[in-house]
């Protein structure tokens, strides 16, 4: 069975500071991993994936993130983060042998931007 | 213009009701998904269609039926509804196959007194 781990329920910080939010997955098989973001009162939005090829992934609004598979991790970076940056951050991981298109959700992080 | 659209967007009912949540998509895939956020903001899967036919069904009790007239449309059934179904049901669908991310709807609210 897969499992997804996110390390922090809540993580503050002042705004134009760097962030890292913590993933840690546990997988058998390969797997495809993602971040997504959710703003209050909305849907999920993808950040980003990784699928294979180069470990550090680029995505929207500034994000990044690291696949390091000797640590099964996929932490989520920002170097410098606004105000509009807080929301809650999934990290969900899809088994690569799935067709299905299934996700499995690690429990979400608040990241909290203060001025 | 919206991709995959839900609705209602708050659900508020008493126990032992039975409604709908209706989910639409325009973006053409062939996937479509529910999931259920508890309190807690915990994400998980509750049912797939794949083309109108059921792929995923995880454990999710009877009282709730989903129904996929077309590919493009995918609702909710619940009946007899209890306290502790009050989540937010979140619509979504995806391409074909695996390593396609899966696009959200905004969610509907249901809450149950």
């Amino acid at each position: 069975a897969q499992s997804v781990t996110q390390l922090d329920s809540q993580v503050p910080v002042f705004e134009e500071a760097p962030v890292e939010l913590r993933c840690n997955y546990s997988s058998s098989v390969s797997v495809y991993l993602f971040w997504y973001v959710q703003y209050p009162n909305q849907g999920l939005q993808l950040l980003l994936k990784y699928l294979s090829g180069s470990t550090l992934v680029k995505g929207i609004n500034g994000f990044e993130a690291e696949f390091n598979k000797s640590q099964t991790s996929f932490h989520l970076r920002k170097p410098s983060v606004h105000i509009s940056d807080t929301a809650e951050y999934f990290c969900a991981l899809q088994p690569g042998s799935s067709n299905t298109g299934k996700l499995i959700f690690g429990q979400g992080t608040t990241l909290q931007v203060k001025p | 213009d919206t991709a995959v659209s839900q609705t209602p967007k708050y659900l508020v009912t008493q126990m032992g009701n039975d409604k709908s949540i209706k989910c639409e998509q325009n973006l053409g895939h062939d996937t479509m998904y529910w999931y259920k956020q508890d309190s807690k903001k915990f994400l998980k899967i509750m049912f797939s269609y794949n083309n109108k036919e059921l792929i995923i069904n995880e454990t999710v009790p009877n009282r709730f039926s989903p129904k996929s007239p077309d590919k493009a449309h995918l609702n909710l059934h619940i009946n007899s509804l209890e306290l502790g179904d009050s989540a937010v049901y979140f619509c979504a669908s995806s391409p074909n196959g695996g390593a396609k991310p899966l696009h959200f709807g905004n969610g509907t609210r249901l809450t149950v007194t």
